[in-house]
């Protein structure tokens, strides 16, 4: 069947420092890909997407590569600040179910200043 | 403009009781989706709404569970008899359509307790 694997969290890092947190899927097909977030107190909003192999998404500095010889999606960031602190959830959506995200277990992340 | 609501925000409630959970929708969104998120766990699919009808309900985990959406905008969820193992995060989506990468708006969740 579909599913996502992230890396446990918690992750703690200092302010400045580059972030990585890998995920994996497997999936039959060519599934769409995302990167959810959620702030303290906040609901669940979308930070990236990517909807083919090799396609990159972005926003607010962070990235992913939608990898699928590696069937990963490895969440990146060059600089985190301390707002970036929050909890990091991988998604797919199958092809045959396109409304159907499959969510991973998230990874919390604390940012030290 | 308003996002995704959810009310109550928390529901504490006896073991066999009833219950429902609210949610307004982002005006327009004719797609809704309700996920149970448990502690530790990401959200997991309950039930999918394309206007008024439930379009896949594959994800309730029983008949205890049962979801209306009327008009095609405020959706309830209902729970029977509830079970301490229902105890969760119940979280409502919406989207503009029905393709797999038009993103959720999510509310910010139910915190349901069963005591």
């Amino acid at each position: 069947g579909n599913s996502v694997t992230q890396m446990e969290g918690p992750v703690t890092l200092s302010e400045e420092a580059f972030l990585t947190i890998n995920c994996t899927y497997t999936a039959t097909g060519y599934p769409s890909l995302f990167w959810y977030v959620q702030y303290p107190g906040e609901g669940l909003q979308l930070l990236l997407k990517a909807t083919k192999a090799d396609d990159k998404g972005s926003n607010k500095g962070f990235e992913a590569t939608y990898r699928k010889e590696t069937t990963s999606f490895h969440l990146e960031k060059g600089s985190v600040q301390v707002s970036d602190s929050a909890v990091y959830f991988c998604a797919l959506t199958p092809p045959s179910g396109t409304y159907k995200y499959i969510f991973g277990t998230g990874t919390r992340l604390k940012v030290l200043a | 403009g308003a996002g995704v609501s959810q009310t109550p925000s928390n529901k504490v409630t006896e073991k066999g009781k009833y219950v429902e959970l609210r949610c307004d929708p982002i005006s327009g969104h004719t797609a809704l989706y309700w996920y149970r998120q448990s502690l530790g766990q990401g959200p997991e699919f309950l039930i999918y709404f394309q206007g008024t009808g439930a379009a896949d309900d594959s994800g309730l985990p029983n008949d205890r569970f049962f979801a209306v959406r009327p008009e095609g905008s405020v959706s309830t969820l209902k729970i029977q008899r509830t079970e301490r193992g229902d105890s969760a995060v119940y979280l409502c989506a919406s989207s503009p359509g029905q393709l797999g990468n038009s993103p959720l708006h999510f509310g910010n969740g139910t915190r349901l307790t069963v005591t």
